[in-house]
């Protein structure tokens, strides 16, 4: 079954410190591949999203993830937080031989200090 | 509306009880998407609509578990004889069109979900 892992359950950090959080998917087949987020109170949102072409995605709020598939992974990268990223991020597959559904990997709570 | 509506925001009921989940997606999206997080948990898929029929039911835990479609817009996601296991947040998202079919990169939107809490 597909499955989405992400090994850090919670990360803490300062302002100007870079992040970066691990995904990777059980399936080596055609993948779409997705970062969500959820600040505080609020609703999940899109980051960013990987279809196909360049491996290198760069998304919203100075966000990028890099698609790697030789090691089935779709890291999250941000080279300077902010207190603001403060939230929770979720990364999320789609594979189609699997039907058009999104499966979540746990999230990564993230704290940042002031 | 602006976005994915889901009410209630919060519900209370004891073990045994009937409830109802309310969604309202973006107007104009034809695919929604009912999901599950446990605390601690991504959000686990449950059921999607395309339309007003039930594309894929397979997530559904079993079948005190059902969601209508019925005119393609409002979904309701019902639970009968509710457990204490039952205590998630539900939340629903919506689509343009079907996720992942054709060329069109659409993505889904997520409401702010109903925490349910069964005593």
């Amino acid at each position: 079954a597909q499955s989405v892992s992400q090994h850090n359950h919670h990360v803490i950090l300062s302002e100007a410190a870079s992040l970066e959080l691990g995904c990777n998917y059980s399936y080596g087949g055609t993948v779409n591949l997705f970062w969500y987020v959820q600040y505080p109170g609020q609703h999940l949102q899109l980051l960013l999203k990987y279809f196909s072409g360049d491996p290198l995605v760069k998304g919203i709020k100075g966000f990028e993830a890099e698609f790697i598939k030789s090691k089935f992974s779709f890291n999250l990268r941000k080279p300077s937080v902010q207190w603001s990223d403060t939230a929770e991020y979720f990364c999320a597959a789609m594979i189609k031989a699997a039907g058009n559904k999104l499966t979540f990997g746990g999230g990564t709570r993230v704290l940042v200090k002031p | 509306g602006a976005g994915v509506s889901q009410t209630p925001s919060n519900k209370v009921t004891e073990k045994g009880k009937y409830v109802e989940l309310r969604c309202d997606p973006i107007s104009g999206h034809t695919a929604l998407y009912w999901y599950r997080q446990s605390l601690g948990q991504g959000p686990e898929f449950l059921i999607y609509f395309q339309g007003t029929g039930a594309a894929d039911d397979s997530g559904l835990p079993n079948d005190r578990f059902f969601a209508v479609r019925p005119e393609g817009s409002v979904s309701t996601l019902k639970i009968q004889r509710t457990e204490r296991g039952d205590s998630a947040v539900y939340l629903c998202a919506s689509s343009l069109m079907q996720l992942g079919v054709g060329t069109v990169r659409t993505e889904a939107f997520f409401g702010q979900g109903t925490r349910l809490t069964v005593v």
